[in-house]
């Protein structure tokens, strides 16, 4: 059964820092793996979304990798700034291929002016 | 293009009562996802439909949880009764079969269940 864990829970950091928050799971048969942002009382928002033949993938300030082998995927955060603040969450597709995702239970970043 | 719409946006009960939660999806996305995600943890997947057939309901509670999809269309997810567990905000999402391959869904804003 896949599990989807990420680290750490929580996060705060000053303006302009450079982070990483870290995804890890138990099934390396995956065939892609998506980071999305959580802003309070919306909905997730894709942020990227990386192949399995990929390792990376490259969106403005963010970057995320992907190392099957290993089961863990990062997503570094460029100079942050205060409107990056929400929460992170890393979802893999579930074994059955229906387009279920399976979601960690997310990171939640605070960057202070 | 809308996006995913869903109502209400916030529900209080009491427990044993019952509730139920509207979604539209983007106009023609064939599969629409309802996923329960309770405080601090990520979404969990409820089901999945794809047209008007469930594709996996493995996850819904299946006592007190129900879900329909008429026409291919809106969908509506209902509790009853509900327990204080229950207590989450209620996601949907909806993707296109074009989309299948990289799996990109569209969220809605949630509803926010607050059971007492």
């Amino acid at each position: 059964k896949q599990e989807v864990t990420q680290i750490p829970a929580a996060l705060s950091v000053p303006e302009g820092e450079n982070l990483v928050l870290n995804c890890s799971f138990t099934d390396s048969a995956i065939y892609n793996l998506q980071w999305f942002r959580q802003d309070p009382g919306k909905g997730l928002t894709s942020l990227l979304l990386i192949q399995s033949s990929q390792r990376e993938q490259t969106s403005g300030r963010l970057n995320a990798s992907l190392d099957k082998s290993s089961g863990r995927s990062t997503l570094y955060i460029a100079a942050s700034q205060p409107g990056d603040s929400a929460t992170y969450l890393c979802a893999v597709p579930g074994s059955s291929n229906t387009g279920k995702l399976i979601f960690g239970q997310g990171t939640t970043l605070q960057v202070k002016p | 293009e809308a996006g995913v719409a869903q109502s209400p946006r916030y529900k209080i009960i009491e427990k044993r009562q019952s509730v139920a939660f509207w979604c539209n999806p983007i106009s023609g996305h064939a599969t629409l996802y309802w996923y329960q995600q309770i405080l601090g943890q990520g979404p969990k997947l409820l089901i999945q439909f794809q047209n008007n057939g469930v594709v996996d309901d493995s996850q819904l509670p299946k006592d007190r949880f129900s879900a329909e999809r008429l026409k291919g269309v809106d969908s509506t997810l209902k509790i009853q009764p509900a327990k204080l567990e229950d207590s989450a905000v209620y996601l949907c999402a909806s993707s296109s079969i074009r989309d299948r391959g990289t799996d990109t869904q569209y969220f809605g804003p949630g509803t926010r269940l607050t059971v007492l």
